[in-house]
């Protein structure tokens, strides 16, 4: 069965710290899709990022990146130099891939680790 | 663009009774998506669609229903709502090969009484 794990509920940083959001998953695929998205107080659901699992380069976007590591199931997403604005619900997710043309299968969700960034 | 619109914004409806959740999306996306959020919880997919004529169930589908006729629209209905259906849903699309952005809708908070 699929799984994703945010063992992090809640984390605090003051404003310029970076921090690290941990995403573990679960899946029995050889193919699948990793996800982030941001949920800010807002309400609204922002996409992020998406990864396939064949590539196990890092991402890098402005402060933000993610290190994809397939030997320990890991999708972590680092914020640098964080800011007011990155305080947030980030959700990671995982989607298999289904039948011969590449599309998502069900995707499932984290939990969700709560970000607050202090002034 | 508008991207996608969902209506109504919130909704109250009363044990048994019957909506539609509509959702639209100008992007001429192929897939769509469902997506409901307990208060506190991530999302889990209720049903989605690879394009027009086509949808699939996703991890929470009973007591819903979707179509796809088209490929703007994809509406969700609640045949006989139950307190548990008390949630916020997210609609999304996505195209493949176009950015791989997957776009939300602002979300319809509905109430079950």
């Amino acid at each position: 069965a699929q799984k994703v794990t945010q063992a992090q509920t809640e984390i605090s940083v003051v404003e310029k710290e970076d921090v690290t959001l941990d995403c573990v998953y679960e899946t029995r695929d050889t193919t699948y899709y990793l996800f982030w998205y941001k949920q800010p107080p807002s309400g609204e659901l922002v996409f992020l990022i998406r990864r396939n699992s064949f590539d196990e380069q890092n991402e890098i976007s402005g402060r933000y990146s993610w290190n994809f590591q397939k030997s320990t199931s890991s999708f972590n997403f680092t914020i640098t130099a964080s800011q007011v604005v990155d305080s947030a619900v980030y959700f990671c997710a995982l989607s298999g891939v289904k039948g011969v043309k590449t599309s998502y299968d069900k995707v499932i969700f984290g939990p969700g680790t709560s970000l607050s960034v202090i002034p | 663009n508008a991207g996608v619109t969902q209506t109504p914004k919130f909704r109250i409806l009363k044990i048994g009774q019957s909506m539609t959740l509509q959702c639209t999306q100008d992007m001429n996306h192929n897939y769509m998506y469902w997506y409901r959020q307990d208060p506190g919880m991530g999302l889990k997919l209720i049903y989605y669609s690879v394009g027009a004529g086509i949808t699939d169930k996703g991890e929470v589908p009973n007591g819903y229903n979707v179509s796809r006729s088209t490929t703007e629209d994809f509406p969700l209905r609640l045949e006989l709502a139950a307190p548990s259906q008390t949630s916020v849903y997210f609609c999304a699309s996505f195209a493949l090969g176009q950015g791989e952005t997957q776009y939300f809708g602002p979300g319809t908070r509905l109430l079950v009484l």
